[in-house]
């Protein structure tokens, strides 16, 4: 039982490449979350998911785009990377209850220069 | 939208001393208080919660008072340990449509052994 799994772990980009990080959960839930974290800011909203094929924006959309193509999977995308994306990304699921407690993954660490 | 303000940003106490954390929240509408910890690499983690009908909770050294009148609420951890030391977050998250929690800029513990 992993959890939340974010893959990959650290990488490095140049300004305008582009790529997808990955977020899969084992917990069958239906919530899925972006955020970033970056010094003194604490944790930004940046897409989330209520269920297999949904998507909406949260605080910090701008420069992302997310897809939810199965229940266990959300991808979060950067078509065109700039050095403000440099952070640390959280993938978040949770059941969508009442009382919601999110389940957070370990982070992907993003560089871009 | 809702706003959460957390203090303090820093809180350096020696071991076996208490440390208290404060959020305050600006939506009446919040029935849910959140608390997580990430230790160094790794994504938050639930310690504790409560719900807006209660007005303390405890597990073991932690405990969290919500004074629903004045939108506060403050985390409290007694005989500190090294383990303790870590980033804290508090989260408010209204009652009604998606089950989004706006998060707290986070707290940084250092306990000194």
């Amino acid at each position: 039982n992993a959890g939340v799994t974010q893959t990959p772990k650290f990488r490095v980009l140049k300004t305008g490449q582009s790529m997808t990080l990955l977020c899969a959960q084992d917990m069958n839930h239906e919530y899925m979350y972006w955020y970033r974290q970056d010094p003194g800011m604490g944790l930004r909203l940046i897409h989330y998911s209520v269920g297999e094929g949904t998507t909406a924006k949260g605080e910090v959309p701008d420069g992302y785009n997310v897809s939810r193509l199965k229940k266990q999977n959300f991808l979060l995308g950067l078509e065109s990377a700039a050095p403000s994306q440099t952070s640390v990304y959280f993938c978040a699921t949770g059941q969508g209850t009442r009382n919601d407690i999110q389940y957070f993954g370990a982070g992907t660490r993003l560089s871009v220069l | 939208g809702e706003n959460v303000e957390q203090h303090p940003s820093t809180l350096s106490v020696q071991e076996g001393d208490s440390a208290v954390i404060k959020c305050t929240y600006s939506d009446s509408a919040s029935n849910y208080f959140p608390w997580y910890k990430q230790e160094l690499g790794k994504g938050p983690q639930l310690i504790i919660d409560i719900r807006s009908n209660v007005g303390e909770k405890k597990d073991q050294r932690i405990a969290v008072t919500l004074n629903k009148t004045a939108k506060h609420f403050s985390l409290h951890i007694t005989e500190t340990q090294p383990e303790d030391s870590a980033v804290y977050f508090c989260a408010a998250r209204a009652s009604g449509g998606s089950y989004i929690p706006t998060f707290g800029r986070g707290t940084s513990l250092i306990v000194h052994p």
